[in-house]
């Protein structure tokens, strides 16, 4: 089975700190992604990687950056953590390879709940 | 800009009722993902389908798309507490990567 996982399950800082969230996935998946999840909102992409090194913004980047030095590892960086990026992160992975009955599904993390205070 | 909608936002039923939920949009999907999520808990893929009028079944859940690939409809025979939950639809985009709209989800709760 693949299995995605984030470094925190819960996380509290402070407005301006630097903030590091780590997803690992150990299926060899090419797309790795990063979501926020409000209330009402649902799902919102923030960036995602289709392979090392490579990013591409989402439809909600402002204030994040993101690093992929590695294929099984995608990091989202909030360079200084505001109290409006106060949610619930997700990290995602996807492989391009199509096998027999298979499509675009993600494979999700536990989440990381931030909050800014 | 490619929208799903979900319908209803909330449903709150007793153990052993039926339910339906709804995934609308205006636009046409190559895929439509159907996800399950608990709380504090990442969403996990129930079922995936492809194409315009298919059904699948699992177990007491079945899942249909629409002709058209615009909507998709999840329907629950004798609801158990276990099945409480964010039940999230998901549209797949054929791009240069893997996108995936989320629809806002339906949040059910299933009252023993």
């Amino acid at each position: 089975d693949v299995k995605v996982t984030q470094s925190s399950r819960y996380l509290v800082k402070r407005t301006g700190e630097k903030v590091f969230l780590e997803c690992v996935q150990d299926m060899d998946h090419e797309n790795m992604f990063w979501y926020r999840q409000d209330p009402g909102l649902g799902l919102r992409l923030i960036y995602f990687s289709y392979d090392v090194k490579m990013k591409e913004k989402g439809d909600i980047p402002e204030g994040y950056s993101v690093s992929r030095e590695k294929k099984e590892r995608f990091s989202l960086i909030l360079e200084s953590a505001s109290t409006n990026q106060t949610s619930m992160y997700l990290c995602a992975s996807s492989s391009l390879t199509r096998t027999s009955g298979s499509y675009n599904e993600q494979f999700f993390g536990p989440g990381t709940r931030l909050t800014v205070l | 800009t490619q929208l799903l909608e979900q319908s209803p936002q909330f449903l709150s039923i007793q153990e052993g009722e039926n339910l339906t939920v709804y995934c609308n949009s205006s636009s046409v999907f190559s895929s439509l993902q159907w996800y399950r999520q608990e709380p504090g808990e990442g969403p996990v893929l129930l079922v995936t389908v492809v194409t315009g009028g298919e059904v699948k079944k699992l177990k007491r859940l079945t899942f249909q798309f629409g002709d058209a690939r615009k909507d998709s409809s999840l329907h629950i025979t004798a609801a158990q507490p276990g099945d409480t939950g964010l039940y999230l639809c998901a549209g797949g985009v054929k791009t240069s990567y893997d996108k995936v709209i989320f629809g806002p989800g339906t949040s059910l709760s299933v009252i023993p």
